[in-house]
């Protein structure tokens, strides 16, 4: 996990509710991605950037909403409009050099 | 489209024999293929790649994988199973021929080595 950290480990929401997940790294990856993992599905991509000022959608992208304004920082906003956000979010970075994705520890966010 | 099987949710092993973790692969253009593991409430770990050269990939922790092209898989191999192996294991896939980075994941393997 190290470089890449992520804030809160465990967050509760209430329902209506915008929440942001923090993900930063010091790696100087410029890629970086955001998962979520739902038990027994694996991950599914919600938003990647693969550099600052641009990124994706993903697989599963309703609800989230995201920013790259900075090379290190990529948080994931969590709207309202989610109707099933509990789960386990996970943000990557690839390195350029070595084509290897490495995860942050996750943060786990539960809908009250 | 890209896509991963782990046929099995789960894998049961006795310590000190070997373990193998299935995964099969599905991708237009040529894979790159990953496997990673996860403990409880973590991240993932990176065990090991296979992009190109040597179908056999030897990664971290004493684990190794065989990339198999005729049949499309990379299945998960230790000579001799730890306690401590018992995770959950991911394999997973992406294009080599696209500029899309991100991976796409099996549902996960469940490895059990019981003392």
């Amino acid at each position: 996990d190290g470089g890449i950290t992520q804030s809160p480990k465990y967050l509760f929401r209430k329902e209506g509710q915008n929440v942001t997940l923090s993900c930063e790294q010091n790696l100087n990856h410029d890629a970086m991605y955001w998962y979520r993992q739902d038990p027994g599905q694996g991950l599914r991509l919600i938003y990647y950037s693969q550099i600052v000022n641009d990124f994706q959608k993903g697989d599963i992208a309703e609800g989230y909403s995201v920013s790259r304004e900075k090379k290190e920082s990529f948080p994931l906003t969590v709207t309202s409009a989610q109707k099933n956000p509990t789960a386990f979010y996970l943000c990557a970075t690839t390195s350029g050099s070595t084509d290897t994705q490495y995860f942050g520890p996750g943060t786990r966010l539960t809908v009250l | 489209a890209q896509s991963v099987a782990q046929p099995e949710d789960q894998v049961n092993v006795a310590e000190g024999n070997p373990l193998t973790v299935k995964c099969t692969y599905s991708v237009s253009g040529n894979p790159y293929l990953f496997w990673y593991v996860q403990y409880p409430n973590r991240g993932l770990q990176f065990l090991l790649k296979y992009i190109t050269g040597d179908n056999l990939v030897k990664g971290s922790y004493g684990f190794e994988a065989e990339f198999n092209k005729s049949q499309t898989s990379f299945h998960l191999k230790k000579p001799s199973a730890l306690v401590s192996d018992s995770a959950l294991y991911f394999c997973a896939v992406r294009d080599g021929g696209t500029g899309r980075r991100a991976l796409t994941f099996g549902s996960g393997t469940r490895l059990q080595v019981q003392p």
